[in-house]
């Protein structure tokens, strides 16, 4: 299997413009995460799913951030208007919730950098 | 709710020196403890896990780590480190039945020749 894969890598954006990241988790995961990692903050979890329905959007930071999983195979995390502070690199992980697979597998981010 | 608190954001130590990264967590009911690694520029890769069974648990490249219940603690250890081991560490939680992964603010293993 490829693993998880988002796109970009990269993305710079200027300040107000729409950003959308992508993610392809692995074939047969039921579990999808959002993550976001800086420096100040760390690693928090943005939002998850489970079977293509969102569970728990607690860690959404504010209504410019909204994520969808439309199937099993693509999920979208989209910033509008994105703003500097939302510079960080994003993580989408998957997770296959079936007995016995407990860990996370993480794609390698998209770094966003708001100018 | 669960916390997790690694205790030292960054460790330098010397090639083939013993290393420690230490990891207290909280949690009122039973929980999944779980050590990830970082190298430069990627994502997050599981190094082990404990969730059930003896309180040791050891990675392929050496590392183990050891639940302790009374102290709520998951060390993570190395007898000998490589400069390849440089990278960052994550300690985990997740109550057992649930799914909501609790990171650490992770530490910055040096090792240095």
């Amino acid at each position: 299997d490829a693993g998880v894969i988002q796109s970009p890598r990269h993305e710079v954006t200027e300040m107000g413009q729409e950003v959308t990241l992508r993610c392809k988790p692995i074939s047969g995961h039921d579990y999808l995460f959002w993550y976001r990692q800086t420096m100040m903050r760390g690693l928090e979890l943005l939002i998850y799913f489970n079977n293509n329905v969102p569970i728990d959007d607690s860690g959404m930071p504010e209504d410019r951030f909204s994520a969808k999983m439309p199937n099993a195979s693509f999920s979208t995390l989209k910033i509008q208007p994105s703003e500097p502070r939302d510079s960080a690199v994003y993580f989408c992980a998957s997770s296959q919730g079936s007995k016995g697979a407990y860990e996370q597998y993480f794609g390698p981010g998209t770094r966003l950098t708001v100018t | 709710a669960q916390s997790v608190t690694q205790l030292d954001s960054q460790v330098p130590v010397f090639e083939e020196a013993p290393v420690e990264l230490r990891c207290n967590y909280s949690s009122s009911v039973s929980v999944y403890l779980f050590w990830y690694v970082q190298y430069p520029n990627q994502g997050l890769q599981l190094l082990l896990k404990y969730l059930s069974g003896s309180t040791l648990v050891e990675s392929i490249n050496g590392f183990e780590a050891e639940f302790n219940k009374s102290q709520t603690s998951f060390h993570l250890r190395k007898p000998s480190v490589h400069i390849s081991d440089t990278a960052e560490y994550f300690c985990a939680v997740r109550e057992t039945g649930g799914f909501k992964t609790i990171f650490g603010a992770g530490t910055r293993l040096f090792v240095k020749a």
